[in-house]
């Protein structure tokens, strides 16, 4: 089926660093989704992307669509303890009744 | 506004049993989805519904595993015969409308098969 390559698969990082993270596709998408989910946790929807080249923000978190529709990226700036998680990027095809599909998620640990 | 609710949180079962999960979406949600969470992975889609008719269910086992809408709210997830590879967490979510509408994801159901 179809595939989310998200990297990087995880990463350790110090409080106060920016953090980036990515996702490619062999397919287009017109819709790039960042979620995070904690453990025990169903994901959390971060941000949504609906165009290409679009930028986004959510506070510390930055996403982008990529102009090919095949890649998104996600910076997160002066990372905090409670950003520690696991973030997956989501891509939905075309609108309407198309399966919204993950990537396998990036694990982020944050070492006070 | 109350999220997505599952129960139970957690079921052990030994394989050839069987399980049933529960889902009360977000009131007011017309679309409501079941995915499987294998540890490591992203959810995948089970099923989705859209009200209580079922709108795709390419990727639901179907030899193994049923899901009912009946009155387009509640929604229940049956795995029987269950299998030692159904270990995986169980997410149910909710939207307003189909995609691309926002989902809301519930806690979710851990299952272990033994």
């Amino acid at each position: 089926g179809q595939q989310l390559n998200q990297s990087p698969q995880s990463m350790f990082i110090q409080e106060g660093e920016d953090v980036s993270m990515n996702c490619t596709s062999s397919s287009i998408f017109n819709t790039w989704l960042w979620y995070k989910q904690d453990p025990g946790e169903g994901p959390v929807l971060l941000i949504a992307l609906y165009k290409a080249g679009e930028l986004t923000s959510n506070g510390r978190l930055t996403a982008q669509f990529g102009i090919t529709r095949k890649d998104s990226f996600l910076n997160i700036s002066a990372s905090i303890p409670s950003d520690v998680g696991i973030y997956f990027c989501a891509g939905l095809r075309v609108a309407g009744n198309t399966p919204l599909v993950f990537g396998k998620g990036t694990r982020l640990s944050v070492i006070a | 506004e109350a999220g997505v609710a599952q129960s139970p949180r957690y079921k052990i079962i030994e394989k050839r049993q069987s399980v049933a999960f529960w889902c009360n979406p977000i009131s007011g949600h017309a679309t409501l989805y079941w995915y499987q969470q294998i540890l490591g992975q992203g959810p995948k889609l089970l099923i989705q519904f859209q009200n209580n008719g079922v709108v795709d269910d390419s990727q639901l086992p179907k030899d193994r595993f049923s899901a009912e809408r009946l009155k387009g709210v509640d929604s229940t997830l049956k795995i029987q015969p269950a299998k030692l590879e159904d270990s995986a967490v169980y997410l149910c979510a909710s939207s307003l409308s189909p995609p691309p509408d926002t989902q809301y994801f519930g806690p979710g159901t851990r299952l272990t098969v033994l």
